[in-house]
């Protein structure tokens, strides 16, 4: 059974960086054909795709947030890291990771953690 | 605004049955699956179909997907009032190369 747990600040500053990180347990972050994501909620929207982590190494990130996220792994921790630069107030929200998988051409997000709120704020 | 459209709300009496639309385009829903997610309030989101039609091991029976061209569409026979939260479809879009969820639809047990 994959677990996984999302942890951060809380409040970021703006124009601060934003990082959070997800553990992962019953999981391999580089192996298995895993995708490993972030998907956020801002209040009173949908929920938004960030990029994921593939775990042959490749990371994937949503071209609306391309050059403001940084994914990566530690390996030593099995943990998960998003980094969002520049952070405003409309980077306030509930952050997930996910685990994604894909079977032909179905993509898919089969295990979620319970999120972690984050608010931009001065 | 999502490229995937769905109504912003259903609802049903206990024990019948709603069905949620998405629709999309050939970009998206026209050449790749689609997965549909519960997400309760105050819970993590929950995948409840992928691959369009198709049930994750221990799902519930109660949910079932179907597509037709560029549309996509979520049925729930059996309301409860668990049910009672969020519906997102969400399809990889091939143009805009991101996975990308619907608008929402919020279902309400009358």
């Amino acid at each position: 059974q994959v677990q996984l747990q999302e942890s951060g600040p809380g409040l970021v500053k703006p124009p601060e960086t934003l990082s959070l990180t997800c553990a992962v347990s019953g999981g391999s972050l580089t192996s298995g054909n895993n995708y490993w994501n972030w998907i956020r909620q801002s209040p009173g929207k949908g929920l938004e795709w960030i990029g994921y982590f593939f775990s042959s190494g490749t990371v994937t990130v949503n071209p609306s947030l391309r050059g403001r996220v940084l994914i990566s792994v530690d390996t030593s921790k099995n943990q998960l890291s998003l980094r969002l630069s520049s952070v405003t107030a409309a980077d306030t929200a509930l952050y997930y990771c996910a685990r994604g998988r894909l079977s032909g051409d179905s993509f898919f997000l089969d295990y979620w953690g319970q999120g972690t709120q984050v608010t931009a704020s001065s | 605004q999502s490229v995937l459209t769905q109504p912003p709300s259903v609802s049903g009496a206990p024990g019948q049955g709603v069905r949620i639309s998405c629709s999309g385009s050939g970009s998206n829903i026209g050449n790749k699956a689609v997965s549909w997610y519960q997400h309760l309030p105050g819970k993590a989101p929950k995948l409840v179909i992928y691959y369009d039609d198709v049930l994750p091991l221990g799902g519930s029976g109660r949910f079932s997907g179907s597509k037709s061209g560029t549309s996509a569409s979520l049925a729930i026979g059996g309301l409860q009032f668990d049910d009672e939260g969020l519906y997102y479809c969400a399809v990889w879009d091939e143009f805009l190369g991101a996975y990308v969820f619907g608008s929402g639809t919020k279902v309400t047990v009358l």
